[in-house]
């Protein structure tokens, strides 16, 4: 059983533009819920996470909108840059272990 | 602050063969880490998780014999892939946790395993 789906699984997108991946989970038990950027041949870095007892976070240009109701989440990139082209994936579990999405590969157009 | 660090980058090893892998958390004591494999172009999948001092929780599916996992230290875990076969070959990637409430799991590099 696939614990989170991701979605889209390729996004391409403007500069400036806004890049949108949404997660979806099953877990009720589910407390932590991070993003991860990875580029070719390396591992994935940490971007940003976020816990159910708050509906967002910001940091600089990414955005977690979390929707507890809905067991969903998304990743919202303002102002996207070529630079950030890269595979993102998110994670949804707790401190012991978490299962991470399938990936989706964005490609900023300059 | 939060690196991981992960020896070697790449190897190479002969079919019927052990490798090791090295993972270390340089500016923190990790006392969980987590190893990962991934395909080319697929998402992670965890293998075990590596406790110090204890022994490492494996995933359903696999083989605690093959995939050697030794948590020694607070900065070192080893995952040792035992008479290596060719699909073996994969991208294996630790994980460490920083300690304290505001845990976080930080990434090492990844390490390139291609049997021959």
């Amino acid at each position: 059983q696939q614990q989170v789906k991701q979605s889209p699984q390729s996004l391409i997108v403007q500069k400036g533009g806004i890049s949108i991946i949404n997660c979806a989970y099953e877990n009720t038990a589910f407390d932590y819920f991070p993003w991860y950027q990875q580029f070719p041949g390396k591992g994935p870095a940490l971007l940003i996470a976020i816990r159910p007892d708050v509906s967002e976070k910001k940091e600089g240009r990414f955005t977690i909108s979390f929707n507890k109701s809905a067991k969903q989440f998304s990743l919202h990139i303002m102002d996207s840059q070529p630079g950030d082209s890269a595979t993102y994936f998110c994670a949804a579990g707790n401190f012991n272990k978490f299962y991470f999405g399938s990936g989706t590969k964005l490609n900023v157009k300059p | 602050g939060a690196v991981v660090s992960q020896h070697p980058s790449w190897v190479i090893c002969k079919s019927g063969t052990s490798v090791k892998i090295e993972c270390r958390s340089l500016d923190f004591q990790a006392t969980t880490m987590f190893w990962y494999r991934q395909f080319p172009k697929q998402s992670l999948m965890l293998m075990a998780t590596s406790n110090e001092g204890s022994k490492a929780t494996y995933e359903q599916g696999v083989e605690k014999d093959k995939f050697l996992i030794n948590h020694a230290s607070l900065t070192l875990s080893t995952l040792t892939v035992t008479s290596a076969h060719p699909e073996d070959s994969s991208f294996y990637i630790c994980s460490a946790k920083t300690p304290g409430l505001a845990s976080e799991q930080y990434f090492g590099p990844g390490t390139r395993l291609t049997v021959t």
